[in-house]
Parts: C-alpha cells; sequence; structure tokens
C-alpha cells in the first residue's frame, strides 16, 4: 500500500492564483482531514470528511475548499492565495472515525509570494 | 485553540538516556494520542491511550495518562539518534461529535550521538 499521497511536495504561487492539492488514501478510509502546519501554531484543521459527499468545516477552513467524490481523493482548493496561507499543509486519513489513529501523507509546502 | 500542551518545549539528551515529555489537557477525553513527526516529514503515530487506561507500552515507548490531572506522559528509554524528531500529544474529547482532534504544541526532541 502507498498509504496516503500528496501532490505537489512544494509550489510556489503568487498572490491572487489558485491551485489544488491533491491527496489520495488506498487504506479505504472513510475519514480524511487537510491540516495546515505552522510554526508555532501546531497543527490546525481545515476540513474534513467522514464519507464520499460529505465533509465539513475545521477551525481555519476560509479560502479553502474541498470535494470528496470518492474514498480514496480528498483534493483541497485554494480560491485566491495570499501570503496568510504559506504553510505546510497535510492530509491525513482515519479508519471510520477519529477515535482510530491518523495517517499522514507527506505533506505540502506551499509559499505565496 | 490548543488544548494539548507538551512540556518541554524542547529537549536535548545524550543517546541511551531516557526522555520524557508531558502533555497536558483541558476537558474530558475519549483518547489521547501521540505522534512523531521528522524533520520534513509527516506525521507518524506511535500509541494510542484510551480514558480508561493508566499505561501502556509499546516497544521503549511508555504512555501514562492520570485523567484527574488531565496529563499524559510519554517516555522513550534508551534514545537513540534515530529519535530526534518532534512528539506531538492529540485529544479527542467526549461529547460532541467526537470529529476532531486538538493538537499540542509539540517537543522537539534532540538525541546527541
Amino acid at each position: 500500500n502507498a498509504g496516503v499521497t500528496q501532490t505537489p511536495k512544494f509550489q510556489v504561487l503568487k498572490t491572487g492564483q489558485s491551485m489544488t492539492l491533491q491527496c489520495a488514501q488506498d487504506m479505504n478510509h472513510e475519514y480524511m482531514s487537510w491540516y495546515r502546519q505552522d510554526p508555532g501554531m501546531g497543527l490546525r484543521l481545515i476540513h474534513y470528511s467522514v464519507g464520499a459527499g460529505i465533509t465539513d468545516q475545521g477551525e481555519v477552513p476560509n479560502g479553502y475548499n474541498v470535494s470528496r467524490s470518492t474514498t480514496e481523493d480528498f483534493p483541497l482548493r485554494l480560491l485566491s492565495a495570499a501570503p496568510s496561507q504559506t504553510s505546510v499543509y497535510f492530509c491525513a486519513s482515519s479508519y471510520r472515525n477519529f477515535f482510530k489513529p491518523q495517517y499522514f501523507g507527506p505533506g505540502t509546502r506551499l509559499l505565496v509570494l | 485553540s490548543q488544548q494539548g500542551e507538551e512540556d518541554p518545549q524542547a529537549l536535548s539528551i545524550q543517546e541511551g538516556e531516557n526522555a520524557t515529555m508531558n502533555c497536558s489537557y483541558k476537558t474530558s477525553i475519549n483518547n489521547l494520542q501521540w505522534y512523531r513527526q521528522n524533520s520534513g516529514r509527516g506525521l507518524v503515530h506511535l500509541i494510542l491511550i484510551r480514558s480508561n487506561e493508566r499505561e501502556k507500552h509499546s516497544g521503549r515507548l511508555r504512555v501514562t495518562l492520570d485523567t484527574s490531572k488531565k496529563s499524559s506522559s510519554l517516555l522513550i528509554t534508551a534514545s537513540r539518534a534515530a529519535d530526534t524528531a518532534s512528539y506531538f500529544c492529540a485529544t479527542l474529547s467526549k461529547g460532541g461529535n467526537n470529529r476532531k482532534l486538538i493538537w499540542g504544541l509539540g517537543t522537539s526532541l534532540a538525541v546527541n550521538p
């Protein structure tokens, strides 16, 4: 199993540009989440999904959209990038619920100029 | 808001020594999880302890949970240079929809050869 994969590994954007961060898992996990990690702030939940077709907001959803059309994929869209969105983004998945361990992808490092 | 708070923020020890890091939280929890993050990588699940458990072991890791003090500790025995990483606790609160983990800011551990 590949586990949780994320692309790209690194991206530079200009303010106002849009892009999609890809996340896929091959473990048939129902739960998937997007986090951002910033120095001194820890991990903050952006959006999460409890199954195909079901998404919900986390702590810091503004400026981001998600969709979950399949169990495997959970892309994160930045609508109009801002310097405040410079961060490292992690996708995670877990089996059935948040009681279970989370499996993390390797992360996407995003720089918005 | 961050519920889990790890201390110390940073810890530097010699190879072979034991490393202890602590996590405190504010509300009643369902379980508490510890994760490791190597530099530039995603988080890796280490151990999960339920609220009705007091101690759990996994290899060189020992986790304790004191729900009366709302705290947990992670002990790494006979540390190795490869244990150099950041360690995070995450709590799942009781009640609500249990759909979000609350993350601490982490303890940065350096194990010197």
